[in-house]
């Protein structure tokens, strides 16, 4: 069974719109999580990282992490047709194993 | 920026091959990793390393091998190619925070 989840599988949002990506993890041995960000083509590089409980805010993009459900959420604000992506949730256990999930496939539409 | 590098980039092998994709960083990085990616999925990790000589098996290691000769080398070996293991692969280095950072990936067809 994957480690983390993701949901929803595909988002369309309009430009200037509000996305939400939403990320589990099944393995009580994850410690943090990142959110990766991969243009078609391209590789995944790292958009946002979240160890601790709350809310942390960079620009247009704000994450949030609750360690008790292992729940943690992307939120694009004033979405931009550049935001279009894979938006892949990622998590590390105690031994520094890196899990991905299967990713949010986002469209910005203009 | 962390530089990490794969190669080949593109490879076609024939089914029964053995194939050997290898992957190099500059990071100074302990940790490495090896993914591989289908059409519009996610990351799943086959082998990963903590360091010169050793290699530990991730979420998918069947079919798969990994040599850590060095720091900065990380290789990934299909002694018997299938079909089935046409994929995009990754390899990847991580700092001591956890951040990966990505090779540009190798493109795997097994005909």
């Amino acid at each position: 069974q994957q480690k983390v989840q993701q949901s929803p599988e595909s988002l369309i949002v309009p430009e200037g719109g509000m996305a939400s990506l939403n990320c589990t993890s099944s393995d009580r041995n994850v410690d943090y999580f990142w959110w990766y960000r991969q243009h078609s083509g391209k590789s995944p590089k790292m958009l946002m990282s979240i160890f601790s409980n709350g809310e942390k805010e960079e620009g247009r993009f704000t994450v949030h992490l609750n360690k008790a459900s292992l729940h943690t959420s992307l939120h694009i604000r004033d979405s931009q047709p550049s935001d279009s992506a894979l938006y892949l949730c990622a998590a590390s256990d105690s031994n520094n194993r890196i899990f991905f999930g299967d990713g949010t496939q986002l469209v910005v539409k203009p | 920026e962390a530089a990490v590098t794969q190669s080949p980039r593109n490879k076609v092998a024939v089914t029964g091959g053995k194939v050997t994709l290898s992957c190099n960083q500059t990071n100074n990085h302990n940790n490495m990793y090896w993914y591989r990616q289908d059409t519009g999925h996610g990351l799943r990790l086959i082998h990963y390393s903590y360091g010169a000589g050793s290699t530990e098996k991730g979420d998918i290691p069947d079919g798969y091998k990994a040599s850590r000769p060095s720091q900065e080398n990380f290789s990934l070996i299909l002694e018997l190619a299938t079909p089935s293991q046409t994929s995009v692969y990754f390899c990847a280095s991580g700092d001591a925070q956890g951040e990966v950072f990505f090779g540009k990936g190798t493109r795997l067809t097994v005909v």
